[in-house]
């Protein structure tokens, strides 16, 4: 059972270039959501899914798209790479339900030159 | 506004001394909280979770916490801390119903002294 697989784990970036982080999870969870991590300040939320087909934003959505098309994966796309978006990508899945436990990838680090 | 916080970014102890990492939140309702834990170059694990009833749970690894909602704190101790327990700790926070966001801390990051 491979839970939420993240990839790639690491990425170096041009400015301007675009890229997808992966993120599949084989649990048959229907809540996925993308974090960022940087130092200081914490997993902020960046985009989340409640099912396939459904995307909300989260706290800092700008510069990041997302979409749903199966229960099992929930890409992050990256239009136009910035260096503000350096940092640690987490993916997590959980369960339908407000008290069920969330599942982390191993992360991704991205580093914007 | 809703919020987690963290007060401690680090904190050091003698391996084999007791541990408690504090919580404090700001939230509209008793929401749902946990602990996760990173260890370098990983991703969160869950280490406990309070949804209802007895205010101190268990988790694993040896790490117990406390609800207080008179404090709005849900602090989480060890009594006796492994070198292996070094790794950052997120205090967490869930909404009951409506919405799926969570809302974590900044972290404390914990350095055990051999």
């Amino acid at each position: 059972n491979a839970g939420v697989t993240q990839t790639p784990k690491f990425q170096v970036l041009k400015t301007g270039q675009s890229m997808t982080l992966q993120c599949a999870q084989d649990m048959n969870h229907e809540y996925m959501s993308w974090y960022r991590q940087d130092p200081g300040m914490g997993l902020r939320l960046i985009h989340y899914s409640v099912g396939a087909g459904i995307t909300d934003q989260g706290e800092v959505p700008n510069g990041y798209n997302v979409s749903r098309s199966t229960t099992e994966d929930f890409p992050l796309r990256l239009l136009s790479a910035a260096p503000s978006q350096t940092s640690v990508y987490f993916c997590a899945s959980r369960a339908r339900g407000s008290n069920t436990e969330a599942f982390f990838g191993q992360g991704t680090r991205l580093t914007v030159v | 506004a809703q919020s987690v916080t963290q007060p401690d970014i680090h904190i050091t102890v003698s391996e084999g001394a007791s541990l408690e990492l504090r919580c404090n939140y700001s939230y509209g309702a008793t929401p749902y909280l946990f602990w996760y834990v990173q260890s370098p170059g990983q991703g969160l694990q869950l280490l406990l979770k309070y949804f209802s009833g007895d205010t101190l749970v268990q988790g694993i690894k040896g790490f117990e916490a406390e609800f207080k909602r008179s404090q709005s704190s849900f602090n989480l101790r060890k009594p006796s801390v492994h070198w292996s327990d070094a790794a950052e700790y997120f205090c967490a926070v869930g909404p009951r119903s409506g919405t799926y966001k969570y809302i974590f801390g900044t972290g404390t990051r914990l350095k055990v002294l051999a």
